[in-house]
């Protein structure tokens, strides 16, 4: 099993550019979770999806979009560009089979909006 | 509003000199307190989950404990490669069950051969 992949792994924009940043897990868990990584801020939720088809806003919602067509991905995008989404972003994913599940976290997209 | 504060924000140990990691939490009602480890430029690698006060968990030079407001993670003889950010998160009872977790900031671990 590869766990949770994202692609791309880097990724330079230029301010009011868009782009996706893709989330694929083959342990067919049912959340999924989109966060950012600031120096000094902690990881941060910016949406999460408790399945196929449904999505919700975290913490810092704003500027992102998200969208779970296929159970095992989970898109996230930024429709216009911002400095202030310069971040590493890691998605995770987490089984239903209980309260009592850690979250999986691929290892990130590092983000530069310039 | 859920909190969680590590300290300290970073450490510095020779190999062998074991210590103890401190992270501080305030939540409504504790469901489940978690441990990290994230080595640079990699995602966070789950560690420990602890339910109640009272609770331990080892995993080879690691042991997680939980209090009421506090959790610590004990490094016995720790070695370089233990060297990693290790991070705390907090998981509240009540409202929406979709496991959203609370995280501190993270404590800068590097052990020195």
């Amino acid at each position: 099993n590869a766990g949770v992949t994202q692609t791309p792994k880097f990724r330079v924009l230029k301010t009011g550019q868009s782009m996706t940043l893709l989330c694929a897990q083959d342990m067919n868990h049912e959340y999924m979770y989109w966060y950012r990584q600031d120096p000094g801020m902690g990881l941060r939720l910016i949406h999460y999806s408790v399945g196929e088809g449904t999505t919700a806003k975290g913490e810092v919602p704003d500027g992102y979009n998200v969208s779970r067509l296929k159970k095992q991905n989970f898109l996230l995008g930024l429709e216009s560009a911002a400095p202030s989404q310069t971040s590493v972003y890691f998605c995770a994913s987490r089984a239903d089979r209980g309260i009592y599940n850690e979250q999986f976290f691929g290892p990130g997209t590092r983000l530069t909006v310039l | 509003e859920d909190q969680v504060t590590q300290s300290p924000e970073a450490l510095r140990l020779q190999e062998g000199e074991s210590s103890s990691l401190n992270c501080s939490y305030t939540v409504s009602g504790l469901r489940g307190l978690f441990w990290y480890r994230q080595d640079p430029g990699k995602g966070p690698e789950f560690l420990f989950t602890l339910y109640s006060a009272g609770e331990e968990k080892e995993k080879e030079r690691l042991k997680a404990t939980l209090t009421k407001k506090e959790s610590f993670l004990h490094i016995t003889a720790p070695k370089p490669e233990d060297s990693a950010t290790y991070l705390c998160a907090v998981q509240a009872r009540g409202g929406t069950s979709y496991g959203k977790l609370t995280f501190g900031q993270g404590t800068i671990l590097t052990v020195h051969p």
